[in-house]
């Protein structure tokens, strides 16, 4: 959905570096999520923002960290990146005020390698 | 431990046939379950929403029926069509924020 931008497509990293993958939208949304998606595994929650004050961990927030610099800004970082953190990551948006049930709207992902 | 089960062994139809993909959960109390298409290399795109006092909905050739005794929902595909072809996620909406998603379904559409 070209309304959730994310920023790179694709990345290939160092073990150890430190990356950081970056979501914009233009929905006007203000609720923003951060997942990955391995084989076999499903999408798995990393980080989750309400609105730009309220930052709340995931299932699998180990090793990452994440920054809300605008409504519409969501940044995601690896510290210190590693093996499997190798996966497909992808940046999602709902409105809380969607009474249809808080539809989620995911960007086109950004494939990341760790060696 | 909360757990959503989808059919991971992919589904090969026949074009015009109907596709029946299942979810399965335990130990949720959802208040609605989605369903969304994944192309490869994209990400989800929000099909079709069921609140747990709906039994059935549909959408031109979709129809999501969810049973909360069963603890299932049934999506359904008419005359299914090769553009058809894509996984198919389930997601169950549990609380204020809790998004649990299955690993998904990979429908293939044979003409």
């Amino acid at each position: 959905d070209a309304d959730v931008t994310q920023t790179p497509r694709n990345r290939i990293t160092k073990t150890g570096k430190r990356i950081m993958l970056e979501c914009s939208q233009t929905k006007g949304h203000d609720r923003m999520y951060w997942y990955r998606q391995d084989p076999g595994l499903g999408l798995q929650l990393i980080y989750y923002s309400f609105d730009v004050k309220d930052i709340n961990k995931g299932e699998i927030s180990d090793g990452y960290s994440v920054s809300r610099q605008a409504q519409a800004k969501f940044s995601l970082s690896l510290e210190s990146a590693i093996p499997n953190q190798t996966a497909l990551y992808f940046c999602a948006t709902s409105d809380h005020r969607d009474r249809g049930g808080e539809t989620q709207y995911f960007g086109p992902g950004t494939r990341l390698l760790v060696l | 431990s909360q757990k959503i089960e989808q059919n991971s062994e992919a589904l090969n139809i026949q074009e015009g046939k109907t596709a029946t993909l299942t979810c399965n959960y335990t130990n949720y109390s959802p208040a609605y379950l989605q369903w969304y298409r994944q192309d490869p290399g994209r990400g989800p795109v929000f099909l079709l929403l069921i609140r747990e006092n709906e039994k059935e909905k549909r959408k031109e050739r979709l129809k999501v029926t969810f049973d909360t005794t069963l603890k299932q929902s049934l999506f359904h595909i008419t005359a299914s069509q090769p553009a058809d072809s894509a996984t198919y996620l389930c997601a169950l909406i549990s609380g204020t924020y809790k998004y649990i998603f299955g690993t998904g379904t990979r429908l293939k559409v044979l003409a």
